[in-house]
């Protein structure tokens, strides 16, 4: 099993410019989050999908970030313009069946200069 | 929404020694308690998770508790070793509602 499948691992970009993160969740699961993980920090929701429908996205700042996860499997996170603020890991994980076990991607880490 | 505090921020320990990390939640319909590792610049991994059907949960070194009624839960390891070092958080949820709510984490040092 490849777990969760995230790129790029470390994206440097200039403030204002956008930026993309892609996830590809483990075969099955039909839960995915995105979580916010700040340095020195617990990861924070952004959003969660079930199959394609965002459920939960109240954490997600909708003037800049925008997510879609089309057919219901991968998921892109975006952010535009980005800002000095952003700099953090974006964290993916997808769980199965209600059981609240969440497997972890490696994550992406933006720095914005 | 839930809010969950989680102490201490740092713990040094010897080798050998026990750790204790404990968290404190604000929901009581919470009925999840997972805790993650996460090793620097890794992903966050879970080592043990306790619904709120038992009181405590053992796996080898690790076990956790957790006390309903005064909303708090906690993780014990036994015989640290060095490559116990590592990032811990706690987390809770209710079943069914899959929102996990992180506790801020605790940096474990064990010393050889």
């Amino acid at each position: 099993e490849a777990g969760v499948v995230q790129s790029p691992r470390y994206k440097i970009i200039e403030k204002k410019q956008p930026v993309a993160f892609w996830c590809n969740p483990i075969s099955g699961h039909n839960t995915l989050y995105w979580y916010l993980q700040n340095l020195g920090q617990g990861p924070e929701l952004l959003i969660r999908y079930e199959n394609e429908e965002a459920v939960d996205d109240s954490q997600l700042p909708k003037d800049r970030f925008s997510a879609e996860r089309l057919k219901g499997v991968d998921s892109t996170l975006k952010i535009q313009p980005a800002e000095l603020g952003d700099s953090a890991v974006y964290l993916c994980a997808s769980s199965s069946g209600g059981a609240n076990v969440l497997t972890f991607g490696a994550g992406s880490r933006l720095t914005v200069l | 929404g839930e809010n969950v505090e989680q102490h201490p921020s740092t713990l040094s320990v010897q080798e050998g020694d026990s750790a204790v990390i404990k968290c404190t939640y604000s929901d009581s319909a919470s009925n999840y308690f997972p805790w993650y590792k996460q090793e620097l610049g890794k992903r966050p991994q879970l080592i043990i998770d306790i619904r709120s059907n038992v009181g405590e949960k053992k796996d080898q070194r690790i076990a956790v508790t957790l006390n309903k009624t005064a909303k708090h839960f906690s993780l014990h390891i036994t015989e640290t070793q060095p490559e116990d070092s590592a990032v811990y958080f706690c987390a809770a949820s209710r079943t069914g509602f899959q929102k996990l709510v992180f506790g801020t984490g605790t940096r474990l040092l064990v010393s050889p």
